[in-house]
């Protein structure tokens, strides 16, 4: 049962223009949503978050908007720069026992930003 | 500071040969797990562990073993290796506040034949 899904495996941009990147979710006690970027033979790395009480958050160029009522996240990448070329995983968590939280991922989409 | 590090990069087992994965981080850092990524799967939690001398399971630990004997390094153990277990491992580590979070380390490409 798949609680985080990326529909897109593949996205192609130009360079200067917008990526958008989405994600849907079927767990509501989600309370936690994250970005992560994968570049090739490397670990993925944590690149923006916003909380379930925010519908956006915004780190240069990198904007998060989360539409709870319909259970999508979407990521925003605005001007894309070749460098953002990877692959994008969407993660969801939720409070789990201890005080911790539990991570989901998505399947991850590739992004190729074309010069 | 390294980060979290795992060796080997590569690894080619035959079925039935069991072997360890390495990990360690120097951030010291109580969460640390493992995670195994598949195509068109995502990143899977196969075991985790909240601090020394306290392990978990995942979503998918059949066939794998950790321990955690320090706060630096938790390895990964396959017992006898099945071309099922072919994926990429991953280890990651957090502070126990911010498990969603997680530091990565580049991860060993697993081949099972």
């Amino acid at each position: 049962d798949q609680q985080v899904k990326q529909n897109s495996p593949s996205l192609s941009v130009q360079e200067g223009r917008i990526s958008i990147l989405n994600c849907d979710y079927t767990n509501s006690m989600f309370d936690y949503f994250l970005w992560y970027k994968k570049y090739p033979a490397e670990g993925p790395t944590f690149l923006i978050s916003i909380s379930s009480i925010k519908d956006k958050n915004e780190d240069g160029r990198f904007t998060v908007f989360l539409n709870k009522s319909a259970k999508h996240l979407s990521l925003h990448i605005v001007p894309s720069q070749p460098g953002d070329s990877a692959v994008y995983f969407c993660a969801a968590s939720t409070p789990w026992g201890g005080g911790y939280q539990k991570v989901t991922f998505g399947t991850g989409t590739k992004l190729q930003v074309i010069p | 500071n390294a980060g979290v590090t795992q060796t080997p990069k590569f690894q080619v087992l035959k079925t039935g040969q069991s072997m360890t994965l390495q990990c360690a981080q120097d951030m010291n850092h109580e969460y640390m797990s493992w995670y195994r990524q598949d195509p068109g799967m995502g990143l899977r939690l196969i075991h985790y562990s909240v601090g020394a001398g306290i392990t978990d399971q995942g979503e998918v630990p059949n066939g794998y073993n950790v321990s955690r004997s320090t706060t630096e390094d938790f390895p990964l153990r396959l017992l006898s290796a099945a071309p099922s277990q072919t994926s990429v491992y991953f280890c990651a580590s957090s502070t126990l506040g911010s498990t969603d979070t997680q530091y990565f380390g580049p991860g060993t490409r697993l081949t099972v034949l």
